[in-house]
């Protein structure tokens, strides 16, 4: 069976500072695995994914996130936090369905 | 090109009520995903459809059914609705050609979701 814990629900930096939300996940099979943020009152859009291949994967907005089998973890990180970051992110594993974490809200402190 | 279009945006039911939501998915997808995102949760998958029919379901009651039609675009009904149903319901967009030979989900595209409200 698959499923994903993101550690942390609630993740507050200052604006320019690093970004890293933590996701740890498990999986029968290899994985391919998603990270998707959510703006209020909105759906979910997807900020990259991971299949095969390079296990760094660079996403939209200036954020990456590596994928390391051994420590089955797929941490998402940003170099800079902008105030346009604030928002709730999740982290999805996909076997035959994509499952989702709790989700961690990033806050950005001016 | 149209994304994912899901009515009504905001709907309030009273309990032992039925409703029923509509999604249209992204043009070229064939597969449609329902969620249930509860308050401060994650998206919680409901069931899939393909080729009209249900290809998964998750931990939902019989209370929970859908139906997909010819043109791919999909219908959530939820009977005899509990305070417990409100949530903000999710519709999500696939292509069943990106689940190649590994036969694992592929990208899914969002719509903004339905707001159900149950007093």
């Amino acid at each position: 069976a698959q499923s994903v814990t993101q550690l942390g629900s609630h993740v507050s930096v200052s604006e320019g500072a690093l970004v890293l939300l933590r996701c740890n996940y498990s999986s029968s099979v290899p994985p391919y695995l998603f990270w998707y943020v959510q703006y209020p009152n909105q759906g979910l859009q997807l900020l990259l994914k991971y299949t095969t291949g390079a296990t760094l994967v660079k996403g939209i907005n200036g954020f990456e996130a590596e994928f390391k089998k051994s420590e089955t973890s797929f941490h998402l990180t940003k170099p800079s936090a902008h105030m346009s970051d604030a928002a709730e992110y999740f982290c999805a594993v996909s076997a035959s369905k994509i499952i989702f974490g709790s989700g961690t809200r990033l806050s950005i402190r001016p | 090109d149209a994304g994912v279009t899901q009515s009504p945006t905001h709907l309030i039911k009273t309990r032992g009520q039925q409703v029923t939501l509509r999604c249209s998915p992204k043009s070229g997808h064939d597969t449609v995903s329902w969620y249930q995102q509860a308050l401060g949760q994650g998206p919680q998958f409901i069931f899939q459809y393909y080729e009209e029919e249900e290809r998964q379901r998750g931990n939902f009651p019989d209370r929970f059914s859908g139906h997909q039609f010819p043109n791919y675009s999909s219908e959530l009904n939820v009977n005899a609705l509990l305070l417990g149903d409100s949530a903000l319901y999710l519709c999500a967009s696939s292509s069943d050609r990106d689940r190649g030979s590994s036969s694992r989900a592929g990208e899914l595209f969002f719509g903004e979701g339905s707001r159900l409200t149950v007093l």
